[in-house]
C-alpha cells in the first residue's frame, strides 16, 4: 500500500489484559513514531524508532508499555496490565524527512 | 516542559479568510509545523517554518516570529472540506512532533 496502515483499526479489550497493535510504515521509511491521542486533544508523543532501534523512548508513560521494530520495518506497540486510562486512539508515523505520515490509527478501549 | 496553546473553536464563512494562532512556550526548537485532522481522520501535513516569516503553500500559508513566540496559519478561500481539527507542532532535533491543543475549524455557508 502507499501510506501507513495500522491493525486492527478498533480493539476493545478488559482491564487487566494485554493488547498488541501493528504498524506497517511506508516503505523505506527509517523514521517511525508512536503517538497517543485522547478526544479533544492533540496527538502525544510516545516512542520513535530510527532503523530497528528505539531512539526516544521518553513519552511511554510507563513500564507496561513497549514497542518493537526487529527488522527495522512494521512495529509492533505492546501495552501490559491495560487500565481504563489506556483508552484513546494509536497513532503510528512514518517519515523519511520533515514530513510524517500518519496511519489511520487504532482506538483502544478498556472496559 | 513544552506548551502550544491555540484557540478551541474558530468559525468561519465558506469563501473567506481565516487565520488560526499558536502561541509557545518552548525554545530551542528546529521549526513549527501545521496539521490537519478531520474527524476519524489521521493528522495530515499541510506546512512547515524553519525559519521567521511567511511560507505559502496554494490556498495554505503559515507565519512563525520565535521573538514573540508565536506562529499562524492562514487558510484562503475557505471551503466547506476545510471544516476539521489544526494542530500546530513544535519539532525537535530527533524530529518527534510535540502538538499544540488543537484549533476546530467549521466552514459555515
Amino acid at each position: 500500500g502507499a501510506g501507513v496502515s495500522q491493525t486492527p483499526s478498533n480493539k476493545v479489550t478488559e482491564k487487566g489484559k494485554y493488547v498488541e497493535l501493528r504498524c506497517d510504515p511506508i516503505s523505506g521509511h527509517t523514521a517511525l513514531y508512536w503517538y497517543r491521542q485522547s478526544l479533544g486533544q492533540g496527538p502525544e508523543f510516545l516512542i520513535y524508532f530510527q532503523g530497528t532501534g528505539a531512539a526516544d523512548d521518553s513519552g511511554l508513560p510507563n513500564d507496561r508499555f513497549f514497542a518493537v521494530r526487529p527488522e527495522g520495518s512494521v512495529s509492533t506497540l505492546k501495552i501490559q496490565r491495560t487500565e481504563r486510562g489506556d483508552s484513546a486512539v494509536y497513532l503510528c508515523a512514518s517519515s523519511a524527512g520533515l514530513e510524517q505520515f500518519f496511519g489511520p490509527g487504532t482506538r483502544l478501549t478498556v472496559l | 516542559g513544552q506548551s502550544l496553546e491555540q484557540p478551541s473553536e474558530v468559525t468561519a464563512v465558506e469563501g473567506a479568510i481565516v487565520q488560526i494562532n499558536c502561541t509557545y512556550q518552548t525554545s530551542g526548537f528546529y521549526g513549527l509545523s501545521w496539521y490537519q485532522q478531520h474527524d476519524g481522520g489521521a493528522p495530515t501535513f499541510l506546512s512547515y517554518n524553519a525559519l521567521d516569516g511567511l511560507e505559502e503553500t496554494g490556498r495554505f500559508s503559515s507565519f512563525l516570529s520565535r521573538s514573540d513566540s508565536y506562529g499562524y496559519l492562514l487558510l484562503q478561500e475557505l471551503q466547506m472540506k476545510d471544516s476539521a481539527s489544526y494542530f500546530c507542532a513544535v519539532t525537535f532535533g530527533n524530529e518527534k512532533l510535540t502538538f499544540g491543543t488543537g484549533t476546530r475549524l467549521t466552514i459555515i455557508p
